[in-house]
């Protein structure tokens, strides 16, 4: 099994909801990534999980919270988000930080 | 700090080789990722150069040169379906990952 896997493919939520983001993994990568990517720009890195435990936190603001529940589940908490936050968030994995990454198909939410 | 650099588009014909270029300059440079990622879809992997020199996989092959903080994809045979977005991102010591704003590439037949 050489996927991730991401859960749900789209989102249409307004700015008072509470949803999450599912990722996983069975390729039994200790490190994932949360990146968010805006139409005709790159991905741009949000969070990094190394053994469940969060190692990088790019200035993200508080309304985006990550889970690590095991080393297989990665979820992105949302609340309160922005119009402004729109975008494709993808998920992706590696076997230990910083290698190759293998990226989900993403979530496409729209915040309205 | 990161600093990446690369054609914001470019244009082949079928069957024609497309170079793209990736400059970079990066505090704790630990090698070059590219990938290609079609409009709607996840990035791909194609490759990861560590070390200076040429890497080939069939149709694509990369490049480096970390004197230079240089790097480039060669598409050979190109296809219709190599029409598509491709993103050089350098690692760092560190594990980090920075993505260049990526190249469209436009195959016309």
């Amino acid at each position: 099994d050489t996927e991730v896997t991401q859960t749900p493919k789209h989102l249409v939520m307004g700015m008072t909801n509470k949803k999450s983001l599912k990722c996983e993994q069975h390729m039994g990568h200790r490190a994932m990534y949360w990146y968010k990517q805006k139409a005709k720009k790159p991905p741009e890195l949000m969070f990094v999980y190394s053994y469940e435990k969060l190692s990088i936190n790019e200035s993200v603001p508080s309304r985006f919270s990550p889970e690590c529940p095991n080393s297989s589940l990665l979820n992105l908490h949302l609340h309160a988000l922005q119009p402004e936050d729109s975008a494709l968030y993808l998920c992706a994995s590696s076997p230990p930080e910083g290698g190759r990454r293998f990226f989900g198909q993403g979530t496409r939410l729209t915040v309205v | 700090g990161q600093n990446i650099d690369q054609p914001t588009e470019m244009t082949a014909t079928e069957g024609a080789i497309v170079q793209i270029n990736c400059t970079y300059q990066t505090s704790g440079f630990n090698g070059l990722f590219w990938y290609q990622q079609h409009a709607g879809e996840a990035p791909t992997f194609l490759s990861y150069n560590v070390l200076d020199g040429l890497e080939e996989k069939g149709r694509f092959s990369s490049f480096l040169s970390r004197s230079k903080g240089y790097s480039y994809l060669l598409l050979k045979e190109l296809q219709m379906k190599d029409s598509a977005s491709y993103l050089c991102a350098t690692n760092t010591n560190a594990g980090k990952s920075t993505f260049g704003d990526g190249t469209t590439l436009t195959v016309k037949p």
